[in-house]
């Protein structure tokens, strides 16, 4: 079946621009986590939903980036006014979050670069 | 919360030799430990994991041991091949099927095994 997948893979902006990202999880998997991943580094969590609870924001560097998830579908990681620290890998994951199975599966990434 | 600590951040070993990657978390009441992989290029994939209710775990040339009392749990790659090459994570989630599976990460080994 389809994995995550996220979108742009690539993308490269002007500092103080707005860039969205999406990323589509595994249908019918209700955790999702965004994390940030710069060049040689581990995970950096960002934020965490899992179905219809208030999202886990503590991982959120500014309120320059905010993400939004529709039901348990679809999420958006939005980072206004952009940076060039915010030049990074955006990888998004999906989790059953249930039962016997809290797998992550990772999506390819958004390559996110700030000139 | 949880915190989770990994060593050593990077590893090198001949090929056909072990290559052992240790973690520590902080949190008792962790109950579920993932170990991913990450290829150059790619998102992290699941390789391992094990629960709380387990000592040990084998999957062909990889073993996972959780000590709950020391809280530690170790990921042992035996007859290391060139492909085994990759950044590892380990992880933990302090509270499997309760609203604490926040899945807590580990800061990453880069392990490169030399032919």
């Amino acid at each position: 079946g389809a994995g995550v997948s996220q979108s742009p893979s690539n993308k490269v902006t002007e500092k103080g621009k707005d860039v969205e990202l999406r990323c589509d999880p595994i249908s019918g998997h209700t955790a999702l986590y965004w994390y940030r991943q710069r060049l040689g580094q581990g995970l950096e969590f960002l934020i965490y939903f899992q179905g219809n609870s208030a999202p886990d924001k503590s991982g959120l560097p500014s309120d320059r980036f905010s993400a939004e998830r529709t039901g348990e579908s679809v999420s958006t990681l939005t980072i206004q006014r952009t940076q060039q620290e915010d030049s990074a890998v955006y990888l998004c994951a999906s989790s059953l979050a249930a039962g016997n199975s809290y797998e992550q599966y990772f999506g390819p990434g958004t390559r996110l670069t700030v000139t | 919360g949880e915190n989770v600590e990994q060593h050593p951040s990077t590893l090198s070993v001949q090929e056909g030799d072990s290559a052992v990657i240790k973690c520590t978390y902080s949190d008792s009441a962790s109950n579920y430990f993932p170990w991913y992989k990450q290829e150059l290029g790619k998102g992290p994939q699941l390789i391992i994991d094990i629960r709380s209710n387990v000592g040990e775990k084998k999957d062909q040339r990889i073993a996972v041991t959780l000590n709950k009392t020391a809280k530690h749990f170790s990921l042992h790659i035996t007859e290391t091949q060139p492909e085994d090459s990759a950044v590892y994570f380990c992880a933990a989630i302090p509270g499997l099927g309760t609203s604490y599976d926040k899945v807590i990460f580990g800061p990453g080994t880069s392990l490169s095994v030399i032919p």
